[in-house]
């Protein structure tokens, strides 16, 4: 079984811009779940989708959002990009839900925003 | 707001010992705790998830405890091995409001041939 894949691993954009990172779960799961892992602040959640209605969100402004399509598949965009945003954005998904389930992680997308 | 803490940040070990990881957890209303490591440059690969009604799990030279009581977890590391060397990391689910999975620091762990 093929298991969760992100796009693309390393990404490099300027302050302003906007960017799309993209993760396909394992076949069957319906809960994707997305964090932010820096040095500083450790791992922090940004949010948990499931079937396609965004069910958690963490504590990080308006500018990060995402969404879920029918497939499971995910994407979290971040508008107006700024240096603090650097960081590993990894994706994980479900069975049911991290409330229930394990979770099971992708490599991760490198962001560095200069 | 719940806080997870792993002491220590840092661990050497030579190949063949025991070890005990530790994790605590400042609010014991929790719904789950689960333990992960990751290598170098990689996402978390799940070790162990351990329910709120559950005392321990295990998973082959893995075992993890959990104390809600007491807000801490252990996960004990038999015969350890060079490939178990990575960052091993612990987080719990809180049963109110925000569903969200809180992490430690994590340990870095280290198995010295």
């Amino acid at each position: 079984k093929a298991g969760v894949t992100q796009t693309p691993r390393y990404l490099i954009k300027t302050r302003g811009q906007q960017v799309t990172l993209s993760c396909s779960p394992i076949s069957g799961h319906r809960s994707v779940s997305w964090y932010q892992q820096t040095p500083g602040q450790g791992l922090q959640f940004l949010f948990e989708y499931f079937s396609e209605t965004q069910r958690n969100k963490g504590n990080f402004p308006g500018r990060f959002s995402g969404r879920q399509f029918s497939n499971s598949r995910s994407e979290m965009n971040v508008s107006t990009l700024e240096l603090g945003d650097s960081a590993l954005y990894l994706c994980a998904s479900s069975l049911v839900g991290q409330r229930n389930s394990p979770l099971h992680f992708g490599n991760g997308t490198r962001l560095t925003v200069t | 707001k719940q806080e997870v803490t792993q002491i220590p940040a840092a661990l050497s070990v030579p190949e063949g010992e025991n070890l005990v990881l530790n994790c605590s957890f400042t609010d014991s209303a929790i719904y789950n705790l689960q333990w992960f490591r990751q290598d170098p440059g990689k996402g978390l690969t799940s070790l162990l998830l351990i329910q709120s009604s559950q005392r321990e799990q295990t998973s082959g030279r893995l075992n993890a405890s959990l104390d809600k009581s007491s807000g801490r977890s252990t996960l004990y590391i038999a015969a350890s091995q060079p490939g178990d060397s990575a960052t091993y990391l612990c987080a719990v689910i809180s049963n109110f409001g925000n569903e969200k999975l809180t992490f430690g620091t994590g340990t870095r762990l280290t198995i010295i041939p």
